[in-house]
């Protein structure tokens, strides 16, 4: 089973902030890892794909890069509507699997 | 409207059964592959199974040989049958599905809870 990791687990941001979180995986993965957004009390949204394809109608903001191992999901000027915890996923090998999420809270 | 919708999650006891549900809408359940997800309340998220449009099911350890999933084409809708259920199987169960190509979940449902205690 592939693990991966993520850090920051919490980060406190202020608005119009940059904001890099990070995803490594146990082995390599190619390009399979994508990212998502989770609200409380919502389901997760697809937010990257593939590392670095931006899903329809996400912000701009949102962006995404890596390969191999090492991944990043990156936020440039960081809105208060983008507190959530965000998850790396990896489908490059059966079992899919997650991170453990990092939550970010907006101060 | 794309749409998933899980039903039948509830209280059930240890060792107990239940039958989950994910009625999809605006596309064929049978023409994509379809997959679980749990998430255990305050935790992370944890896939749970796969069934592929030819048909073939995968599964995560933890669940394997208790849970199965199916689906019904004729009624465009996801089953997870849950046998044996455990305390450490209570989380909302998502289904969810990649419409757009490739394997990330792009569609998700807005999840059932299955909560196993006595």
């Amino acid at each position: 089973e592939i693990v991966l990791t993520q850090s920051p687990d919490f980060q406190s941001v202020t608005p119009k902030e940059k904001v890099t979180i990070t995803c490594r995986a146990s082995q390599s993965i190619g390009s399979s890892l994508h990212w998502y957004q989770q609200k409380p009390d919502q389901s997760p949204k697809l937010l990257i794909k593939y590392a670095s394809q931006s899903f329809s109608g996400v912000p701009s903001r949102f962006s995404g890069s890596g390969s191999g191992t090492d991944f990043t999901l990156t936020i440039n000027s960081l809105e208060a509507e983008d507190a959530a915890t965000y998850y790396c996923h990896q489908s490059s090998s059966l079992p899919d699997t997650f991170g453990q999420g990092t939550k970010l809270e907006i101060k | 409207e794309v749409q998933l919708v899980e039903t039948g999650g509830g209280l059930i006891q240890p060792g107990g059964s239940l039958r989950l549900s994910c009625a999809a809408s605006g596309f064929t359940v049978s023409s994509n592959y379809m997959s679980w997800v749990r998430q255990a309340p305050g935790k992370g998220l944890e896939w749970v199974s796969v069934i592929y449009s030819g048909g073939s099911t995968y599964y995560a350890d933890s669940v394997k040989g208790r849970f199965t999933i199916s689906r019904d084409n004729s009624k465009n809708t996801l089953y997870l049958q849950m046998n044996s259920l455990r305390a450490e199987d209570t989380a909302v169960y998502y289904c969810a599905t990649c419409l757009a190509g490739g394997d990330a979940f792009d569609i998700w449902g807005q999840g059932t809870m299955v909560t196993v205690s006595s």
